[in-house]
């Protein structure tokens, strides 16, 4: 399978636990983008990286969240003292970079803050 | 402001049908793209089709297209045939740079 991977799917923690998520994206893609995605709603981006440089964090995004991608391979997003208002599915994206930019998705962690 | 409008909150149309699901946009940068994803129960996101702000030809992909109406700023997309595997939640996008703005969706159910 050479799709986007996540882990884990759901994520079920109490509230002020901190929690960490991982996308594997396609190999050869250079750009790695986050989101988020409350139900009935379309996603919200978060941040996106060039190879391993974070370029851009949304104003949405919280000191309580901060997102890696050491080797410019896969990407780690974390979230520090859980809120329930974290509760969302959160997907990893891919892409090329080219002008099309079609993004590839993954199937998204599902966390639930109890 | 960049924006983009999906109207339809649900939709129920007959299997074997036609259907188009509504998009409009809003933005003043010359360049852009739009795309449309689908959002089944699974919850992945697939990419269906796209369309560039300078694409002369409305772009297909199978039973897919999408009606660009430049001047209207209206990015509908046609399902054509529609099978009971295209019940799903359908989302409009505008790209903007390195940004995705995405609608709320349309919730399509094919009925047998």
């Amino acid at each position: 399978d050479t799709g986007v991977s996540q882990d884990p799917r759901h994520k079920i923690t109490k509230r002020g636990q901190n929690v960490t998520f991982r996308c594997d994206p396609i190999s050869e893609h250079n750009r790695l983008y986050w989101y988020r995605q409350t139900l009935g709603q379309g996603p919200e981006f978060l941040t996106y990286f060039q190879n391993e440089a974070q370029l851009e964090k949304s104003r949405l995004l919280s000191d309580r969240f901060s997102a890696e991608r050491p080797k410019g391979s896969f990407s780690t997003l974390e979230i520090q003292r859980t809120e329930q208002g974290d509760s969302a599915m959160y997907l990893c994206a891919s892409s090329t970079g080219s002008r099309e930019e079609k993004l590839f998705f993954g199937s998204g962690t599902q966390l639930s803050v109890l | 402001a960049q924006k983009i409008t999906q109207t339809q909150p649900g939709m129920f149309v007959q299997e074997k049908e036609a259907v188009t699901l509504d998009c409009t946009y809003d933005t003043s940068d010359p360049s852009y793209g739009l795309f449309w994803y689908k959002q089944p129960s699974s919850g992945e996101m697939i990419f269906l089709i796209y369309q560039g702000s300078y694409d002369q030809q409305n772009a297909t992909e199978g039973r897919y297209s999408l009606n660009f109406q430049k001047a209207r700023k209206s990015a509908n997309l046609v399902i054509s045939a529609s099978q009971l595997g295209d019940s799903a939640m359908y989302f409009c996008a505008m790209r903007v740079n390195y940004q995705l703005i995405w609608g709320a969706g349309t919730k399509l159910i094919i009925k047998p």
